[in-house]
């Protein structure tokens, strides 16, 4: 069975502070990917990011940048001097290689930026 | 271009009765994926369609159905509804959708919110 945890339920920070949302996740395929999606208050999960197993390097985009551990089954989403529209629900997923369309979501972790 | 639709938007009924849910798929995608979002969790997989297909089925009893018609638009259905069915319902689209084909990045529409009664 596959898992995605998300520990941290809220985040609170004031604009132009760095904040790292954290994933670990559980599955027993050695081929699997793993994604980043954000869910603004209309409701649409919009994609940020997808890394396969076999790729460890960090990536960077813009003020997002990603870390992917496999060492310790992890998969952490840092945001660089945050700003006010980075305020919605971070939800972190795995699907494996087979599995076609099928996630595997976290709980999510919602982030308040404050002005 | 237009993303992934869906209607109703809200919609409100009551214990017992069925509803249909619809969803239209980027201009393209041959794959929709159905999740169910309960408020304050993160979304579950219900079903997968490709190709008119079901691909793929989640943990869900079998008052869920859904099917893909040939323009690659979907319904789904839920019959006899329970309070706990009140969640928001969304539906994702992909321009594949076999199983070895990886796992795709899915576009997802701003989803129907079911309450139940």
């Amino acid at each position: 069975a596959q898992k995605v945890t998300q520990a941290q339920t809220e985040i609170s920070v004031v604009e132009k502070e760095d904040v790292t949302l954290d994933c670990v996740y559980e599955t027993r395929d050695t081929t699997y990917y793993l994604f980043w999606y954000k869910q603004p208050p209309s409701g649409e999960l919009v994609f940020l990011i997808r890394r396969n197993s076999f790729d460890e390097q960090n990536e960077i985009s813009g003020r997002y940048s990603w870390n992917f551990q496999k060492s310790t089954s992890s998969f952490n989403f840092t945001i660089t001097a945050s700003q006010v529209v980075d305020s919605a629900v971070y939800f972190c997923a795995l699907s494996g290689y087979n599995a076609g369309n099928m996630l595997t979501f976290g709980g999510g972790t919602r982030l308040m930026v404050k002005p | 271009d237009a993303g992934v639709t869906q209607s109703p938007t809200h919609l409100i009924k009551t214990r017992g009765q069925h509803v249909t849910l619809r969803c239209s798929p980027i201009s393209g995608h041959k794959s929709v994926s159905w999740y169910q979002q309960v408020l304050g969790q993160g979304p579950q997989f219900i079903f997968q369609y490709y190709e008119k297909e079901e691909r793929g089925r989640g943990n869900f009893p079998d008052r869920f159905s859904a099917r893909q018609f040939p323009n690659y638009s979907s319904e789904l259905n839920v019959n006899a509804l329970l309070l706990g069915d009140s969640a928001l319902y969304l539906c994702a689209s992909s321009l594949h959708g076999t199983a070895d084909s990886g796992a795709n990045v899915l576009t997802f529409g701003a989803g129907s919110r079911l309450t139940v009664l």
